[in-house]
């Protein structure tokens, strides 16, 4: 069964300083993961994915992430840290059922950006 | 991509009624919409697999009496939440698979009283 982990519940930046969230994923099979952010009460929306091509993914609002099968990784950075991406980010693998393909989240890791 | 509308987005309900909450494709047939679940401080989770023009499939733990979902067409998929109680409260939350990823919708807040 796929699952992903990821490891950091809280991290804590200050606005101009690198984002790192680091996420860990298993897969019986190669798997499409994605990164998706979501701000207060608001829906989901989708930073970047991967889905076997490029194992350096280039997102929106400047947010990228590595693909390393090797260590079963998919940290997902940024250089430079805004105040607007203070949010929960949902490290997400997909499972394809018979019906379809359901997606698998992460806990979550909420992101603090401080001035 | 695929432009997915959910509603309400907010609903307060009381204890016992019933909330029936729509998830719309706008521009995409969807064949397969899933419904997901997020309590507060914490992870989404799915809840079902909705099958358009056939039973809903549901994930382990989630009651198909309580949660009651109809696929009648290929852009329109609800989800009932029948003889609500408190612990219903939560963010729900749909989503269409398109070719290579998922489109959400922007989710339902409902709190039971």
């Amino acid at each position: 069964a796929q699952s992903v982990t990821q490891l950091d519940s809280h991290v804590s930046v200050s606005e101009g300083t690198p984002v790192l969230l680091r996420c860990n994923y298993s897969s019986s099979y190669s798997p499409s993961l994605f990164w998706y952010v979501q701000h207060p009460n608001k829906g989901l929306q989708l930073l970047l994915k991967y889905t076997s091509a490029a194992t350096l993914v280039k997102g929106i609002n400047g947010f990228e992430a590595e693909f390393k099968k090797s260590e079963t990784s998919f940290h997902l950075t940024k250089p430079s840290a805004h105040m607007s991406d203070a949010a929960e980010y949902f490290c997400v693998v997909s499972d394809r059922n018979q019906a379809g393909t359901a997606l698998i989240f992460g806990k979550g890791t909420t992101l603090s950006v401080s001035s | 991509g695929a432009v997915v509308s959910q509603h309400p987005s907010w609903v307060i309900c009381k204890s016992g009624t019933s909330v029936k909450i729509e998830c719309r494709s706008l521009d995409f047939q969807a064949t397969t919409m899933f419904w997901y679940r997020q309590f507060p401080k914490q992870s989404l989770m799915l809840m079902a697999t909705s099958n358009e023009g056939s039973k809903a499939t549901y994930e382990q733990g989630v009651e198909k009496d309580k949660f009651l979902i109809n696929h009648a067409s290929l852009t329109l998929s609800t989800l009932t939440v029948t003889s609500a109680h408190p612990e219903d409260s939560s963010f729900y939350i749909c989503s269409v698979e398109g070719n290579t990823e998922a489109f959400f919708g922007q989710g339902t807040r409902l709190t039971v009283v």
